[in-house]
């Protein structure tokens, strides 16, 4: 699976968004990308995968840049809540079962 | 029912003690798996059961038991452990083919005294 690269630690306002980019320059062409998100002293969520086009759901946006080389998780209007480390993975999809996960961004959401 | 539940939520145990770590899913998710998560590090794979069958063994140390008695149930069983093995350990489940998408407990601390 691809190397991902992070920022250590990033922080916003709340009410705010939250752009937290990642860079995935070795990524294949069957690769995706996956997001997780861990609050303190609870287990890492799933928030959104996506392949190479854009994505959105409830929780957030994916986009995903043309060369697929780095890909920008975006929280639209952050919240305290939102505060947590948030993992980019790349991994090929449904092609095994490891999921492994990065250093992260903490992220922080400031009142 | 959309958890993974595990207990207990702490542990202390001794470096001579045998214990065991449960974890619980209902969402009919064939594939279950352990993590080990340390301080300010994200968290590694250790195990995985892929149809109640063992599938997966990171070169994890002998005396981390895995068990998967039935398709809703994983336990780890503990023994002779370390100090260093104290770690938060999580628990997570997902359906394959969807293998990227785990949903996890909120995990076991163990501290090894």
């Amino acid at each position: 699976d691809a190397k991902t690269t992070q920022p250590t630690s990033m922080d916003c306002a709340e009410g705010r968004a939250a752009n937290l980019p990642c860079n995935h320059s070795t990524i294949s062409g069957n690769e995706y990308v996956y997001w997780y998100r861990q609050i303190h002293s609870q287990g890492p969520q799933y928030i959104i995968h996506g392949l190479k086009n854009n994505e959105t759901n409830e929780m957030a946006s994916l986009i995903i840049t043309e060369d697929r080389k780095s890909s920008t998780l975006i929280l639209p209007h952050a919240t305290l809540r939102d505060t947590a480390v948030y993992y980019c993975i790349v991994r090929e999809v449904d092609s095994s079962y490891k999921l492994i996960f990065g250093s992260g961004t903490r992220l922080l959401v400031r009142p | 029912d959309t958890e993974v539940t595990q207990t207990p939520k702490h542990l202390v145990m001794g470096m001579t003690n045998k214990k065991s770590l449960k974890c619980e899913q209902h969402m009919g998710h064939r594939a279950m798996y352990w993590y080990k998560q340390k301080a300010k590090k994200p968290p590694e794979l250790m195990f995985v059961y892929s149809y109640e069958k063992l599938s997966i063994n990171e070169s994890v140390p002998s005396r981390f038991s895995p068990e998967c008695p039935n398709s809703s149930l994983l336990n780890l069983h503990l023994h002779a452990l370390q100090p260093e093995d104290s770690a938060l350990y999580l628990c997570a489940s997902s359906q394959p083919p969807r293998t990227g998408r785990n949903t996890f407990g909120s995990g076991t601390r163990l501290t090894v005294v």
